[in-house]
């Protein structure tokens, strides 16, 4: 069974504050995935990655960067959080097929005050 | 961009009725997959569609493909309590591996 982690439920942090959300695979996936969930507006792409050290914008790249510098783990990064980055995070992964489904991990809710 | 739009956003309904719910775009996509999500989870794949005009039923669930692969309906036949949650529908574009998801429909089935 394909898991995917991340590392914290909740989080809360200051506006200016650089965070770091962590997302780890299990399964040898190619693509990996980071979205926010917003009520209403359903998941929004922020960035993707389909390789090691490989990255592409999603929708709604501003304000954040991602790393993956190794297969299994792909990072979101805040470079410095704002009070409309309160979200729910939601990382997924999925084989590099073209109708692969994607797993996703349980999310971390972020607050930032 | 590309666009999903999901409708309804919300429904409320008796256990023993049926319900649909529909996802629509302008452009075309390779696959679309719906999903249910339950609160404090990730989303969860329920099926993906592939082909114009495909249908897949999974137990009392009906999925179907448009012909153009533009659109997609489930449909939920006598729904139960245990179906409630959020469903999402998401599609992946013909030059790559994005995936887009509507904003999806929450579903709330009344014992």
């Amino acid at each position: 069974d394909v898991k995917v982690t991340q590392s914290s439920r909740y989080l809360v942090k200051r506006t200016g504050e650089k965070v770091f959300l962590e997302c780890v695979q299990d399964m040898d996936h190619e693509n990996m995935f980071w979205y926010r969930q917003d009520p209403g507006l359903g998941l929004r792409l922020i960035y993707f990655s389909y390789d090691v050290k490989m990255k592409e914008k999603g929708d709604i790249p501003e304000g954040y960067s991602v790393s993956r510098e190794k297969k299994e783990r792909f990072s979101l990064i805040l470079e410095s959080a704002s009070t409309n980055q309160t979200s729910m995070y939601l990382c997924a992964s999925s084989l590099a097929r073209y109708n692969s489904p994607l797993h996703f991990g349980n999310g971390t809710r972020l607050t930032v005050t | 961009t590309q666009l999903l739009e999901q409708s309804p956003q919300f429904l409320s309904i008796q256990e023993g009725e049926n319900l649909t719910v529909y996802c629509n775009s302008s452009s075309v996509f390779s696959s679309l997959q719906w999903y249910r999500q339950e609160p404090g989870e990730g989303p969860v794949l329920l099926v993906t569609v592939v082909t114009g005009g495909e249908v897949k039923k999974l137990k009392r669930l009906t999925f179907q493909f448009g012909d153009a692969r533009k659109d997609s309906s489930l449909h939920i036949t006598a729904a139960q309590p245990g179906d409630t949650g959020l469903y999402l529908c998401a599609g992946r574009g013909t030059g790559g591996f994005k995936t887009i998801f509507g904003a999806g429909t929450r579903l709330f089935v009344k014992a």
